[in-house]
């Protein structure tokens, strides 16, 4: 299994500025994920991070509204880049652990951002 | 990677089984079907998973179908602290595509 916290926990932000979150994990880890979850709905993968090499953004996301970081393999950060209001969501990241080639995912608590 | 449905809310009393289907008629062989659930906005929990064999753990049973295109999660006597929403999760590579989840409520 792995722990995994993530800073802040919580923020109200003013429309125009950025925010950046971070999550830790207590194990090396090579894939990191970044999901967004809007008020009352189920989560949609913003990004996939690995270390080394750029990340994998999905479809809908862009590298200028959230940039990520993966400088080694316990951390990554996700920028909430140019915030306005429909930004307002929980946003968690989780990490891929495989064993016997099953893989499982663990989940951070989440950053509860609110833009107004 | 394939597409889930499930129903959008149940309600179960507590200490009754809580039986949550999920239809994935578009999976493939070598894809798995995981369940996650989600308390309170909290990050989600890992339940379950199977490939084509029914599973039993501490915390649920998982029956799949033989044609593999639906399974369903048991929750053997469910309790308060099970109100949540449960996600079934198909999925072939690396990533988690999320449906729109079961609203599960358990009604004392």
């Amino acid at each position: 299994s792995a722990v995994i916290s993530q800073k802040p926990s919580r923020d109200i932000c003013q429309r125009g500025t950025s925010l950046t979150i971070q999550c830790q994990v207590d194990s090396q880890v090579t894939m990191m994920f970044w999901y967004r979850q809007q008020p009352g709905q189920s989560l949609t993968l913003i990004a996939t991070a690995n270390q080394g090499s750029e990340a994998t953004y999905e479809s809908g996301f862009v590298i200028d509204k959230f940039p990520i970081s993966r400088p080694n393999l316990t951390f990554s950060t996700l920028t909430v880049s140019n915030m306005s209001p429909e930004d307002s969501s929980i946003y968690l990241c989780s990490v891929d652990l495989t064993s016997g080639g099953i893989n499982e995912q663990f989940f951070g608590p989440g950053t509860r951002l609110t833009v107004l | 990677d394939a597409k889930t449905t499930q129903p959008t809310s149940m309600d179960c009393a507590e200490g009754r089984a809580a039986n949550l289907p999920c239809n994935h008629s578009t999976i493939s062989g070598n894809e798995y079907v995981y369940w996650y659930r989600q308390i309170h906005s909290q990050g989600p929990q890992y339940i379950i998973h199977g490939l084509k064999n029914n599973e039993t753990n501490e915390m649920a049973s998982l029956i799949i179908t033989e044609d593999r295109k639906s399974s369903t999660l048991i929750l053997p006597h469910a309790t308060l602290r099970d109100t949540a929403v449960y996600y079934c999760i198909v999925q072939g590579t690396y990533k988690y595509i999320f449906g729109t989840g079961t609203r599960l409520k358990v009604l004392a």
